[in-house]
């Protein structure tokens, strides 16, 4: 089975940045998703990482460590916009399906 | 990706009856798959849904609660039958991607059961 554990909730100020945690126990890895999802709205794809390492796109990175079952997501330069909730997502390797955390929900304050 | 049209965005049904949410891909995909989010917490997958033979159901999930068709590769239903409070929820179509590695999701549909 999986086992994804991400905070429930994070505030920063608008410029700084912020650093989401998620650390998976899965019986099957392929990769790791991260989501954003504004209320109400449909959840919008960031990133995948499926190799170690960092993964940059503009002011999100996302980092995934295999051996350790931990990945993170890094937003920079924080815009009230970002203010959304933040889904850690893992592939699994028999069916490729994806298996979510509960969400970090980030709000960024002025 | 992919354009997701999803349908209907809202309901309000009364317990003991059934809905039918429909799922409508602007190009044809392999993989569909539909999704619970109960208030506050995270998607969990229901079934996947294959096109020309049964639906496939993660554990917890069965056929007779939430019948799903899939008659081409552009579309499909998902029902949810018999309804009660706890089926009080948002339910999700999403496909994979084309191009990218992501999935795509549908806007949703957000049920209430009375």
């Amino acid at each position: 089975g999986q086992n994804i554990d991400q905070p429930t909730e994070m505030t920063a100020t608008e410029g700084a940045i912020v650093q989401i945690n998620c650390t998976y126990q899965t019986s099957g890895f392929n990769g790791l998703f991260w989501y954003q999802q504004h209320a109400g709205e449909a959840p919008t794809f960031l990133s995948y990482n499926v190799l170690d390492g960092l993964e940059e796109k503009g002011r999100f990175s996302s980092f995934l460590s295999r051996s350790k079952g931990y990945s993170y997501l890094l937003l920079k330069e924080l815009q009230m916009k970002d203010s959304a909730s933040y889904l850690c997502a893992v592939q699994r390797s028999n069916d490729y399906k994806l298996s979510f955390g509960a969400g970090t929900t980030v709000t960024v304050r002025a | 990706s992919a354009v997701i049209s999803q349908k209907p965005s809202r309901d309000i049904c009364q317990r003991g009856t059934s809905l039918t949410i429909q799922c409508q891909v602007d190009s044809q995909v392999t993989m569909m798959f539909w999704y619970r989010q109960q208030p506050g917490q995270s998607l969990t997958l229901i079934a996947t849904a294959n096109q020309g033979s049964e639906a496939t159901y993660e554990s917890g999930f069965v056929i007779d609660k939430f019948p799903i068709s899939r008659p081409n590769l552009t579309f499909s239903t998902l029902t949810v039958s018999n309804m009660s409070p706890e089926d009080s929820s948002i339910y999700l179509c999403s496909v994979e991607s084309q191009n990218t590695y992501g999935y795509t999701f549908g806007s949703g549909t957000r049920l209430t059961v009375v």
